[in-house]
């Protein structure tokens, strides 16, 4: 069964600064990855996914994810943060015809 | 924009007693699912439904649990004789075609067992 390991739960930063989310998977098949966001009291919002096809996923907000196969990572990046960013992001799998796992989290903190 | 929605936003209940949680799901989607989120944890699946079915659900689903589409419009999701362990948050989700389609979640309903 998949699973997913966000190995950073706080990720402190400074407004403009750039900020990576890291995300690891384990599967033994092919698998959809998507990253999710979830402001305060809020649900949550899809900022982006990967299917297939380019390895390189662009989202909402001027997020974007690399899918790297081989070191089987789905890290989330985005080059200039700002205040708004502040929120949790959660990192999800999902393998062919599965449930979707989510990891546990890593609240981004974006410091003025 | 469509969006799914839930309620109530806050529910207290009693141990033992049973809940019925509610969500609306966008009206041309076909696939529902139910993730809770215990305070300070990740998301977790639950269950999803398609065809006025359950397709799958995870280990957490137990004979405590059930889902309804009672009507076209609501999917709910029925906790029986509740446990102090089942306050968490509940998120509705749905989707237009299968699980790896965008879900859209719902705002959460937060249930406190006391």
């Amino acid at each position: 069964a998949q699973s997913v390991t966000q190995l950073d739960s706080q990720v402190p930063v400074f407004e403009e600064a750039p900020v990576e989310l890291r995300c690891n998977y384990s599967s033994s098949v092919s698998v959809y990855l998507f990253w999710y966001v979830q402001y305060p009291n809020q649900g949550l919002q899809l900022l982006l996914k990967y299917l297939s096809g380019s390895t390189l996923v662009k989202g909402i907000n001027g997020f974007e994810a690399e899918f790297n196969k081989s070191q089987t990572s789905f890290h989330l990046r985005k080059p200039s943060v700002h205040i708004s960013d502040t929120a949790e992001y959660f990192c999800a799998v999902s393998e062919n015809n599965n449930d979707m796992r989510f990891g546990a989290g890593t609240r981004l903190t974006v410091k003025p | 924009e469509p969006e799914v929605t839930q309620t109530p936003s806050h529910q207290v209940t009693q141990m033992g007693q049973e809940v019925i949680l509610r969500c609306v799901p966008i009206s041309n989607h076909l696939y529902f699912y139910w993730y809770r989120q215990i305070l300070g944890q990740k998301v977790e699946f639950l269950v999803s439904f398609y065809n006025n079915e359950i397709s799958e659900k995870s280990e957490i689903f137990d004979d405590q649990f059930s889902v309804e589409r009672p009507d076209g419009s609501n999917f709910t999701l029925k906790i029986r004789s509740t446990k102090l362990e089942d306050s968490a948050m509940y998120f509705c989700a749905s989707s237009e075609q299968g699980r790896w389609e965008t879900q859209y979640f719902g705002p959460g309903t937060r249930l406190l067992v006391l």
